[in-house]
C-alpha cells in the first residue's frame, strides 16, 4: 500500500481480555517496529523486526506482550490480560531495513482504552 | 544509555513568531538526529535529519544544527504559520542503531 496500516484505529476492552493489533508495513520495507505512546509520554519503543525475526525485544513491557511478523510484512502485537496500565496509542513504523538511514515511516496508530 | 530530551510544552505562539524547540541528547558512540511532526489525526512524519556533527537539516522552512559540543538539535523557524501547529519529536538513531529514540515530543499552537 501506500503507507503504514494499522488496524483498529481504535479498541476499547474489558480489563483481563485480549487484544491483537495489526500492521501493514509499506511494501518492500523489511524492518518493522512497534512503539507505544501513552498521554503525555514520548515514543516507547517496544519491538522490532528485520523481515520476520525480532532481533531485539528488549522493550516489551512484560510476558502479556508479544509480537509476530510473517511473510515479511504484517505484523500482529499482542496483549493478554490486559491492564489499565496498557491504555495507550500503540503505533507501528517501517522502513527500508534496520540500522540504515534510520528514517521510519509512521502509522497513525491504534488507540487502545482498557476500561 | 541513549536518550532524548526535549522542552515541554504546549508552546504558544502567534502567526509569524521565531520558534525553537529545544533538543538534547545522550548517546553512545555517533548517532544521526531527526525531527519527526505529528499533525492532527496524522502518523508521525519525519521534518528534518542531520546525519553528523555540524551538518544543517532543514524542509519547509524549519532547520536544525547538530551541535556535538553542545549536544543539541535546536528546532527552529524564522516565521511559523497557523498550519504549523502540530506535535514536534527529536529522535536520534540511524546507521549502527537498531531503531529511533524519542523525546516526549513538544506540542505547538500556533494562533492567527
Amino acid at each position: 500500500g501506500a503507507g503504514v496500516s494499522q488496524s483498529p484505529s481504535n479498541k476499547v476492552t474489558e480489563k483481563g481480555k485480549d487484544v491483537e493489533l495489526r500492521c501493514d508495513p509499506i511494501s518492500g520495507h523489511t524492518a518493522l517496529y512497534w512503539y507505544r505512546q501513552r498521554l503525555g509520554q514520548g515514543l516507547e519503543f517496544l519491538i522490532y523486526f528485520q523481515g520476520n525475526s525480532a532481533p531485539d525485544k528488549s522493550g516489551l513491557p512484560s510476558d502479556r506482550f508479544s509480537a509476530e511478523r510473517t511473510g515479511e510484512s504484517v505484523s500482529t502485537l499482542t496483549i493478554q490480560r490486559t491492564q489499565q496500565e496498557d491504555s495507550a496509542v500503540y503505533l507501528c513504523a517501517s522502513s527500508l531495513e534496520a540500522r540504515a538511514t534510520g528514517e521510519l515511516f509512521f502509522g497513525e496508530g491504534s488507540r487502545l482504552t482498557v476500561l | 544509555g541513549n536518550s532524548v530530551t526535549q522542552m515541554e510544552g504546549p508552546v504558544t505562539l502567534s502567526e509569524e513568531a521565531f520558534l525553537t524547540i529545544n533538543c538534547t541528547y545522550t548517546a553512545t558512540g555517533y548517532p544521526s538526529l531527526f525531527w519527526y511532526v505529528q499533525y492532527p489525526g496524522e502518523g508521525l512524519q519525519l521534518l528534518l535529519k542531520a546525519t553528523k556533527a555540524d551538518d544543517k537539516g532543514s524542509n519547509k522552512g524549519f532547520e536544525a544544527t547538530y551541535r556535538k559540543e553542545t549536544t543539541s538539535f535546536h528546532l527552529e523557524k524564522g516565521s511559523v504559520q497557523v498550519s504549523d501547529s502540530a506535535v514536534y519529536f527529536c529522535a536520534l538513531g540511524g546507521s549502527g542503531y537498531s531503531t529511533l529514540t524519542f523525546g516526549k515530543g513538544t506540542m505547538l499552537l500556533v494562533s492567527p
